[in-house]
């Protein structure tokens, strides 16, 4: 079965202080790899999205990378204005295009 | 000018009442979705549409009925509403392999 694990669920940075959340993934035949923001009350936002292994993209302060197994979101020097929770999506094959989601980490930054 | 658009934001309606939650994105997309997030935050696909026909149905009950009247409209429709269909209700559309959300609606049932 297609699946997603998100790690950590919470985690509480000072401003400035880098690190990485981590997506690891199951699925038959990876279509593509998606990160995606979302504040309170809001709708998903888009980040980005990795189709292979080695595949790396960079926003701003965000850099998402791919292996065969796993994601990681890096977030360098962070600023309050970061904080939202991050959610990772893999597409599987089979053509229907649906997401499949993980349960998000939600980051705290903290001046 | 929004890209996808929900309304209503919030609902709150009795156990047992039918109600509606309509979807229409302005970006030109063939396929568009509606998701579920409960309350531990997971979002779950629902429904998939591609220009307006049923292309993906994840066992939802048939409480639920979407409805495409066009290509850029997705409304769903609910029931005899039951106190654990509370949860946030998100429509999506897609033109390739990313999706694009509106921004919620809230439903409470009471």
């Amino acid at each position: 079965e297609d699946q997603v694990t998100q790690s950590p669920e919470a985690l509480r940075l000072q401003e400035g202080e880098s690190s990485s959340l981590n997506c690891s993934y199951t699925v038959s035949g990876l279509r593509g790899l998606f990160w995606y923001r979302q504040d309170p009350g809001k709708g998903p936002e888009f980040l980005f999205t990795l189709y292979s292994a080695g595949e790396e993209k960079e926003k701003e302060r965000l850099k998402a990378t791919l292996t065969k197994k796993e994601s990681f979101l890096h977030i360098t020097a962070p600023k309050p204005e970061d904080s939202a929770t991050y959610l990772c999506a893999v597409q599987a094959g089979g053509g229907y295009n649906k997401l499949i989601f993980g349960a998000g980490t939600r980051l705290a930054v903290h001046p | 000018d929004t890209a996808v658009s929900q309304t209503p934001k919030y609902l709150v309606t009795q156990m047992g009442n039918d109600k509606s939650i309509k979807c229409e994105q302005n970006l030109g997309h063939d396929t568009m979705y509606w998701y579920k997030q409960d309350s531990k935050k997971f979002l779950k696909i629902m429904f998939s549409y591609n220009n307006k026909e049923l292309i993906i149905n994840e066992t939802v009950p048939n409480r639920f009925s979407p409805k495409s009247p066009d290509k850029a409209h997705l409304n769903l429709h609910i029931n005899s509403l039951e106190l654990g269909d509370s949860a946030v209700y998100f429509c999506a559309t897609g033109g390739g392999t990313e999706a694009f959300f509106g921004q919620g609606t809230r439903l409470t049932v009471v």
